[in-house]
């Protein structure tokens, strides 16, 4: 099962900010949280992923709490083309995957509707 | 563009039967795992392949299996197939070793239908 709730599902008006938010109240240390999104039909694009730090790129930023159990990432100016289902994923790292990383546990994410 | 590459992109196969999927992944990357995704839901992982080894595996029956190749493409091979089987079946690649938490990326897909 995943390990994170979100909402089913959010609007946000085209140039405003969105802010997506995600609990994950049993993440566990060494876990990282990672943002990723679909596009109808697409394969998930990764967007951000962070472990207690706030962080930003071009896409987005990445806001964790310091009890590190929710965080929000904030699409700064919303456009129509971010409509899609967002997945806060916590990684879960296998110590039997050696090198490799564990896989990801998706839950149904959240769907954000960007309105003109 | 993830770099990351899936053939065929749609696919249509009768109950019963067999079929193989093919992923080609990001340059540089060792590392490759198998999503299904059924309509309306997140990716459920399949398995991972790392350096040709699988890596991890997910709750899936044994009649899905995998390959990965020397040059670190992919196969996942799906026997006596079910109506359930139908579903977006996705690849990811990243890069395995000392960096352990690093992002993958996913190629768009295959569409199986299972008739």
């Amino acid at each position: 099962d995943a390990k994170t709730t979100q909402p089913p599902s959010m609007d946000c008006a085209e140039g405003r900010a969105a802010n997506l938010p995600c609990n994950h109240s049993t993440i566990s240390g060494n876990e990282y949280v990672y943002w990723y999104r679909q596009i109808h039909s697409q394969g998930p694009q990764y967007i951000i992923h962070g472990l207690k730090n706030n962080e930003t790129n071009e896409m987005a930023s990445l806001i964790i709490t310091e009890d590190r159990k929710s965080s929000t990432l904030i699409l700064p100016h919303a456009t129509l083309r971010d409509t899609a289902v967002y997945y806060c994923i916590v990684r879960n790292t296998h110590p039997n995957y050696g090198g490799s990383q564990g896989n990801l546990i998706f839950g149904k994410g959240t769907k954000l509707s960007v309105k003109p | 563009e993830t770099g990351v590459t899936q053939s065929p992109t749609h696919l249509i196969k009768t109950r019963g039967q067999q079929v193989t999927l093919r992923c080609s992944s990001q340059s540089g990357h060792n590392t490759v795992s198998w999503y299904q995704q059924a309509l309306g839901q997140g990716p459920q992982f399949i398995f991972q392949y790392y350096r040709e080894e699988e890596n991890g595996r997910g709750n899936f029956p044994p009649r899905f299996s995998g390959l990965q190749f020397p040059n670190y493409s992919s196969e996942l091979n799906v026997n006596a197939l079910e109506l359930d089987d139908s579903a977006l079946y996705l690849c990811a690649s990243s890069l395995g070793g000392s960096r352990v938490n690093t992002e993958a990326f996913f190629g768009q897909g295959t569409r199986l239908t299972v008739v």
